[in-house]
């Protein structure tokens, strides 16, 4: 059971907008923790998206955007191509067991 | 841009200890802004964050304590790298293992991965 709790999937078409939301609690996410994301693809390492709850580093393209409201985060896809299929995972820090914390993750299937 | 290099063997029989190591490029181990960090992922633990050391006036190391009786994490700075090594190893410990650099909260940059199975 993973501190953060993701969907384990979603699903959308080429071209919709899909969101992936990482729930935790006081002593992580809403604490005032940041929340960063990643894009794992089959068979390779995690690469980080979003980072400080809403920043993208260069190169992520801006169909990709994060959010934080109280003790909860969201991935925002916008614009769906069929590459961006892959796991997906919030990332924090909680206090109360002083490590970070990971969700368990969410499968994108393009449709 | 940063790289890393992980190595070690792939195959480690129960109650040994589990020896990785992942070797910087573009970067140094003893940078004052980055931690470098070990996690592993499997099917029923998920994405885990093992422990990490770095450099703040002196050598720091922070360890989860879900392994904190049996891991270490040691810098090299003659060889720019750092490694892992766990002990006491059970078959729960086969896992797809990964080194990265930590900076401001996040990780961002990864190894490769290396498949650890704990076997006979």
């Amino acid at each position: 059971q993973s501190v953060l709790t993701q969907p384990p999937s979603v699903s959308g078409a080429p071209g919709q907008r899909v969101t992936i939301s990482c729930t935790g609690s006081s002593s992580n996410i809403g604490a005032g923790y940041g929340v960063h994301w990643y894009q794992q693809l089959p068979g390779a390492a995690p690469k980080v998206l979003i980072y400080g709850n809403n920043n993208r580093p260069s190169g992520v393209p801006d169909r990709f955007s994060g959010s934080k409201s109280g003790s909860s985060a969201s991935l925002a896809i916008t614009g769906l191509q069929a590459e961006d299929e892959a796991d997906y995972y919030c990332h924090s820090y909680d206090s109360s067991l002083n490590s970070w914390v990971f969700g368990g993750g969410t499968k994108l299937t393009v449709l | 841009q940063v790289q890393l290099q992980q190595s070690g063997p792939g195959l480690v029989k129960p109650s040994q200890t589990l020896s990785l190591t992942c070797a910087i490029s573009g970067d140094s181990v003893s940078s004052n802004s980055a931690a470098w960090n070990w996690l592993r992922q499997s099917p029923s633990r998920g994405l885990e964050w093992l422990g990490r050391t770095y450099y703040r006036s002196k050598w720091r190391s922070e360890y989860s304590v879900s392994v904190k009786s049996r891991i270490s994490v040691n810098p090299d700075t003659s060889k720019n790298q750092f490694s892992l090594q766990l002990s006491s190893v059970t078959p729960e410990d086969t896992a797809l293992y990964f080194c990265a650099r930590g900076r401001d909260g996040y990780l961002d940059s990864w190894g490769q991965g290396t498949l650890v199975t704990v076997s006979p």
